[in-house]
């Protein structure tokens, strides 16, 4: 069963710029989770989305946003790009229960703004 | 202070040894206990998954939770080079995905 895949690998951006992220999930999971991982701050959550719809959102400004489509596939935006958001943002998948849920992940996409 | 503590290490073993790795947590609310190991440049991969206090054993790896104490354990037994990683502990309180991760401890076997 093939894991986690998120595109791209890398990316490198300029200040001011946007964007794009996707992740898909393992085969059958609903649920999409992604988090942002820096060296300063660690590993901190950004949203969830299950069923095209997010349900749960961490502290994070509005220029982070997401979607989900209907095969479960999800897409993360940064607009605006700052040097900060450089980081490794990680896409996580579950089957989308409610409580006892294994979050799977994947293997990051590393962002660098210059 | 963080939700979650776990010291950043590093933490440099000889081969064979026995590995010991903890956090310390402030919400009282957490249930799901995870431990995740990450590879350089890899995503974090779940390693025990523990829900609620008591012990529970995969291999070479046993997970201990002390809700009482808001204390959580990972031991690692003859621990070999491949063991050589990032271990986060990592936990949530139910409901949805939102997990809050410790610092991650950064682990060294040598042989």
């Amino acid at each position: 069963k093939a894991g986690v895949t998120q595109t791209p690998r890398y990316l490198i951006k300029t200040r001011g710029q946007q964007v794009t992220l996707s992740c898909s999930p393992i085969s059958g999971h609903r649920s999409v989770s992604w988090y942002q991982q820096t060296p300063g701050q660690g590993l901190q959550f950004l949203f969830e989305y299950f069923s095209e719809t997010q349900r749960n959102k961490g502290n994070f400004p509005g220029r982070f946003s997401g979607r989900q489509f209907s095969n479960s596939r999800s897409e993360m935006n940064v607009s605006t790009l700052e040097l900060g958001d450089s980081a490794l943002y990680l896409c996580a998948s579950s089957l989308g229960g409610y409580t006892d849920e294994k979050l799977f992940f994947g293997s990051g996409t590393q962002l660098s703004v210059l | 202070q963080k939700e979650v503590e776990q010291d950043p290490g590093p933490l440099s073993v000889p081969e064979g040894a026995i590995v010991s790795l903890n956090c310390t947590y402030s919400n009282s609310a957490f249930q799901y206990f995870m431990w995740y190991r990450q590879y350089s440049r890899k995503g974090p991969e779940l390693l025990m998954y523990t829900y609620s206090s008591g012990n529970k054993e995969d291999g070479r790896f046993t997970a201990q939770v002390d809700k009482s104490s808001k204390y959580i354990s990972l031991f690692i037994r003859d621990s070999q080079p491949s063991d050589s990683a990032t271990y986060l502990c990592a936990m949530k309180a139910g409901g949805y995905n939102k997990l809050i991760f410790g610092a991650g401890t950064r682990l060294a076997v040598h042989p």
